[in-house]
């Protein structure tokens, strides 16, 4: 069974470009989260989607960050404009959902470097 | 709000040696833990993790953890380290009956020298 995918593994782009990252869950996993992992620390949650619904995006910073889940499998983020300061390790992580204690699976990441 | 907390940044050691690596949560209330290790450019890989009964679990390659909830701790340990064990590793939690978010602490790179 595939894992979690996650594309591009790196991007390098100018500050004030728009940049896109794309995770495709494994089959049959209802929540999908996107993580932030700066340098020499742990991931921290951007947002949570249970299906195509968004249920806690309190830490996504949403004047240059948004995501979208369309039909509930395959999730975008995106950012717009870049800064220097979103150079990090992005991310995606699902579960099966529906509360206790499934495991979340982690993709790879993809790896932004903002110049 | 919960939090955690990994006392070391680095931790090296030689091969065939001890290792303990610290992980102390705070939280009002019921958690469940959860280590993962992450190998250069990869994503997080569950270790072991903590749901409920026996305090002490254990991952198939030979890693173990204690909860103990007085302490609020959760250290992992393995008795004898292989050079393969290089990688960070980083202690969750997670609320009992609530979010699925999962908090981690900062991680600790362990480096195994020959």
């Amino acid at each position: 069974e595939a894992g979690v995918v996650q594309s591009p593994r790196y991007k390098i782009i100018e500050k004030k470009q728009p940049v896109a990252f794309w995770c495709n869950p494994i089959s049959g996993h209802n929540t999908l989260y996107w993580y932030l992992q700066n340098l020499g620390q742990g991931p921290e949650l951007l947002i949570r989607y249970e299906n195509e619904e968004a249920v806690d995006d309190s830490q996504l910073p949403k004047d240059r960050f948004s995501a979208e889940r369309l039909k509930g499998v395959d999730s975008t983020l995106k950012i717009q404009p870049a800064e220097l300061g979103d150079s990090a390790v992005y991310l995606c992580a699902s579960s099966l959902g529906g509360g206790g204690s499934n495991e979340q699976f982690f993709g790879p990441g993809t790896r932004l470097t903002v110049l | 709000a919960q939090s955690v907390t990994q006392l070391d940044s680095q931790v090296p050691v030689f091969e065939e040696a001890p290792v303990e690596l610290r992980c102390n949560y705070s939280s009002s209330v019921s958690v469940y833990l959860f280590w993962y290790v992450q190998y250069p450019n990869q994503g997080l890989q569950l270790l072991l993790k903590y749901l409920s009964g026996s305090t002490l679990v254990k991952s198939i390659n030979g890693f173990e953890a204690e909860f103990n909830k007085s302490q609020t701790s959760f250290h992992l340990r393995k008795p004898s380290v292989h050079i393969s064990d290089t990688a960070e590793y980083f202690c969750a939690v997670r609320l009992q009956g609530g979010s699925e978010k999962l908090v981690f602490g900062k991680g600790t790179k362990l480096t195994v020298n020959p």
